[in-house]
């Protein structure tokens, strides 16, 4: 069965302390891996694609990697406004028609 | 380029009644797809439609159902509604078919929630 696993569940960081958030996988067939950031009562907002292993793509303080089990997303001297549930979700070559969710790390960025 | 709009934002209804949720995609993409969002959860895939035909579902009850117009808004549809149907009811919107890089992209969601 096709599955997302995220991790850690919540993750709490000084503003300037790098670290990094989790997404293990198992599909049959990855099409495509895709990042998310969601705010409080908001839908999920498009960050990244990566669709084959060993590459990666940035934007702002955040840098989202892939490889054939994992993906990490690496946030670099983040500030509180990075504060929000980052999302993992992949989407199988056999069916690109939807995409399967992780349960979503919750980040908070003190000052 | 407007990005995928949900109408109402917010709705409170009671055990029994039916509702139904609006979805306008982005300007020429043709398939949207409908999310459940519930904390326990997370996101869950109801269904998926394109030119007006779904092409997938999830593992939801017949109480869900969908369709899409040929202008590619959609409309999701709940009957007799439980209290466990209180959730964010996403949207999301792609090219659709054929497309190598089929990003989807999600609307704000319709809050409901089941009195």
């Amino acid at each position: 069965e096709d599955q997302v696993t995220q991790s850690p569940e919540a993750l709490r960081l000084q503003e300037g302390e790098s670290s990094s958030l989790n997404c293990s996988y198992t599909v049959s067939g990855l099409r495509g891996l895709f990042w998310y950031r969601q705010d409080p009562g908001k839908g999920p907002e498009f960050l990244f694609t990566l669709y084959s292993a060993g590459e990666e793509k940035e934007k702002e303080r955040l840098k989202a990697t892939l490889t054939k089990k994992e993906s990490f997303l690496h946030i670099t001297a983040p500030k509180p406004e990075d504060s929000a549930t980052y999302l993992c979700a992949v989407q199988a070559r056999y069916n690109t028609d939807k995409l399967i969710f992780g349960t979503g790390t919750r980040l908070q960025v003190f000052p | 380029k407007a990005g995928v709009t949900q109408t109402p934002r917010y709705l409170i209804k009671t055990r029994g009644q039916q509702v139904t949720l609006s979805c306008s995609p982005i300007s020429g993409h043709r398939s949207v797809s409908w999310y459940q969002q519930t904390p326990g959860q997370g996101l869950q895939f109801l269904f998926e439609y394109f030119s007006e035909t779904q092409r997938n579902k999830g593992n939801f009850p017949g109480r869900f159902s969908g369709r899409q117009f040929s202008n590619s808004r959609s409309e999701m549809n709940v009957s007799t509604l439980e209290l466990g149907d209180s959730a964010l009811y996403l949207c999301a919107s792609s090219s659709g078919l054929g497309v190598i890089h089929n990003e989807q992209f999600f609307g704000p969601g319709t809050r409901l929630t089941v009195l």
